[in-house]
């Protein structure tokens, strides 16, 4: 069965510090990757996401992912983070001949301002 | 707002009593799914719905729960019976063809 592992629960960083939330996912067919952001008390949005092309994908607010295929990762980077980006992401997954989602248990990501 | 629109945003209820939710989806959007997400997890699979058939239901989905979408346009989910372990975030998302999926803000169930 398809799973995504997000082995970093809760990341603590200070303003301006780079990031780097791993993710892998186990499944050896051809996939599409994602990365969603839910800022507090809002629902979840879409930060980038990964079908085919390039690897290094870049999403919106400056981040960027990794797919690197034969490491099954999909790593989510931002070099310089904010206050904002203060949130929970989720590492998701999709076979690209079905349609569910499947979801890491997502990163909470804490800024110091 | 034009995004996916779910009713209720809260839903306190009696163990034992039927709860529904409704979920509208992007109006151009064909694609309407169902998730479950628990305090301190992703969000997890429940059902699939492409136009009025529903084409996939996970194993989450005990026979308790039910969801349509009679007309192709907005859903409903159904939970019978509720038991405590259903209190959860139950979550909306929409897509076309092109499969990004866009998500709703969610129902959130409490059962006492």
């Amino acid at each position: 069965a398809q799973s995504v592992s997000q082995h970093n629960h809760h990341v603590i960083l200070s303003e301006a510090a780079s990031l780097e939330l791993g993710c892998n996912y186990s499944y050896g067919g051809t996939v599409n990757l994602f990365w969603y952001v839910q800022y507090p008390g809002q629902h979840l949005q879409l930060l980038l996401k990964y079908f085919s092309g390039d690897p290094l994908v870049k999403g919106i607010k400056g981040f960027e992912a990794e797919f690197i295929k034969s490491k099954f990762s999909f790593n989510l980077r931002k070099p310089s983070v904010q206050w904002s980006d203060t949130a929970e992401y989720f590492c998701a997954v999709t076979e690209s001949s079905a349609s569910k989602i499947i979801f890491g248990s997502g990163t909470r990501l804490s800024i110091r301002p | 707002d034009t995004g996916v629109s779910q009713d209720p945003r809260h839903k306190i209820t009696k163990r034992g009593q039927n709860v529904t939710f409704r979920c509208d989806p992007i109006s151009e959007h064909n694609r309407l799914y169902w998730y479950r997400q628990t305090l301190g997890q992703g969000p997890e699979f429940l059902t699939y719905f492409q136009n009025e058939a529903q084409l996939e239901k996970s194993r989450l989905l005990s026979d308790r729960f039910s969801a349509e979408r009679p007309k192709g346009s907005f859903s409903t989910l159904e939970i019978q019976r509720t038991e405590q372990g259903d209190s959860a975030m139950y979550l909306c998302a929409s897509s076309s063809s092109e499969e990004t999926q866009y998500f709703g803000p969610g129902t959130r169930l409490l059962v006492l």
